[in-house]
């Protein structure tokens, strides 16, 4: 299995607060991927990295910002969260063939988290 | 837009059965990637395809490329294989990954 780490596993946070999540790989791959997953809505990117320093934004950005200061490590965060973000957030990885779809897609084991 | 169907939305079966678990997308597509997520677990990519037929194990996945189609069969079913299956597609533009809203499939023993 590839080596991704997600952390925390869970997370239990005040409206407001800022969290911050972490995605941890072991396999030098380029790519990195924050997806958040709700009943009815499926895997929704979040925003995605193709290098270090090199971020992008998905389909529901709002709210959220990124960073990756090494290849290793791509961080989500939450600047205020709301009831709204509680979800399930999962990180990917793909490898260098491209930025979607052209390579096999490796996930972390996600980070439950609730804004109350 | 492309837009990932997946049918049927929850599927029940017993052990042994064939099964299949079908995604259909609207625009051209690089790749088609099946994946597989146990209750309360990880997501684990199964298959990569852009054409033709993939075989692992019980796990059969087929493209039709002209059609806009893809099916995830899996023979001799267990329960162990009771999973979310989620279909996810990437265009041809390179521009995004979209993925359906998953199969439910439960085997009882």
């Amino acid at each position: 299995d590839a080596g991704i780490t997600q952390s925390p596993r869970h997370k239990v946070t005040e409206t407001g607060t800022p969290v911050t999540l972490r995605c941890h790989q072991t396999e030098n791959h380029r790519y990195m991927y924050w997806y958040r997953q709700d009943p009815g809505h499926g895997l929704r990117l979040i925003h995605y990295s193709y290098g270090v320093k090199d971020t992008d934004k998905g389909e529901v950005s709002d709210g959220y910002s990124v960073s990756r200061s090494k290849t290793e490590d791509f961080l989500l965060t939450l600047e205020s969260a709301t009831s709204s973000q509680t979800s399930v957030y999962f990180c990917a990885i793909s490898g260098n063939r491209g930025r979607y779809g052209n390579s096999p897609l490796h996930f972390g084991n996600g980070t439950r988290l609730t804004v109350t | 837009k492309n837009e990932v169907e997946q049918s049927p939305q929850n599927l029940t079966a017993q052990e042994g059965e064939f099964i299949t678990i079908n995604c259909s997308y609207s625009v051209g597509i690089s790749a088609l990637h099946w994946l597989q997520q146990h209750p309360g677990g990880g997501i684990v990519s199964l298959f990569m395809l852009s054409s033709g037929k993939k075989k692992h194990g019980r796990l059969i996945a087929t493209i039709n490329i002209q059609e806009k189609h893809s099916s995830l069969h899996i023979t001799a079913s267990h329960p162990r294989d009771s999973a979310v299956y989620i279909c996810a597609v990437g265009e041809t533009s390179g521009s995004r990954l979209t993925f359906g809203e998953g199969t439910q499939l439960t085997v009882n023993p």
